[in-house]
């Protein structure tokens, strides 16, 4: 089976920097992927990583251990606009199916 | 360039009746996936189609079924609609190719009743 975990809710205040964490379980792992839903909308792609290591895109980075099954979404000078909803999602072989995890609401305060 | 599209936004059916969706890919993407998004929950793989065949599935029952287009345009089918089915259904599409980037549709917000 697959599985992923991921802390249910994390607050912060604007300017911080938060780190959600993600641990899988799966068979025939491609990547993990990071993606941003907020109130209402659709998903947003964030990052993707295929490779052990740190993938930086601006303010936001995302890492990738492979023989610990983990990855994490880190946020720098957090701004209000990032309240939203995050998902690890993982890239499984074969169809390359993605399987998501129950998300984490981030709450940014002033 | 066209993002994904899709239709309806809003839909209200009854119980044991059958709905479809509809989903436009983003153009140049041959790969369209569908999930369902209950209230406060991830997104839930349902299938996916590549040039047209259904190439993965999800741990959803056979009165889900769907249908890609020679454009790339797709439909989700639910027979027997059950109360169970309400939640929002997402279309997203992308190549078939690195880095495997889902580019999503809005979402149509079905509520069976």
């Amino acid at each position: 089976g697959q599985s992923l975990e991921q802390p249910s809710e994390v607050t912060a205040v604007e300017g911080a920097i938060v780190q959600i964490n993600c641990t899988y379980q799966t068979s025939g792992f491609y990547g993990l992927s990071w993606y941003q839903q907020h109130d209402g909308g659709a998903p947003t792609f964030l990052s993707y990583n295929a490779l052990d290591g740190l993938e930086e895109t601006g303010r936001f980075s995302s890492f990738l251990s492979r023989s610990d099954s983990y990855g994490y979404l880190l946020l720098q000078e957090l701004q209000m606009k990032d309240s939203a909803s995050y998902f690890c999602a993982v890239l499984n072989t074969g169809f390359q199916k993605l399987v998501f995890g129950t998300g984490t609401r981030l709450l940014v305060s002033p | 360039e066209t993002g994904v599209t899709q239709s309806p936004t809003h839909l209200i059916k009854t119980r044991g009746q059958q709905v479809t969706l509809r989903c436009s890919s983003q153009s140049g993407h041959n790969t369209v996936s569908w999930y369902q998004q209950a209230l406060g929950q991830g997104p839930q793989f349902i299938f996916q189609y590549y040039r047209e065949e259904e190439n993965g599935r999800g741990n959803f029952p056979p009165r889900f079924s769907g249908l890609q287009f020679p454009n790339y345009s797709s439909e989700l089918n639910v027979n027997a609609l059950e109360l169970d089915d309400s939640a929002l259904y997402l279309c997203a599409s992308r190549t078939w190719d690195p880095p495997y980037e889902q580019y999503f549709g809005p979402g149509t917000r079905l509520t069976v009743t």
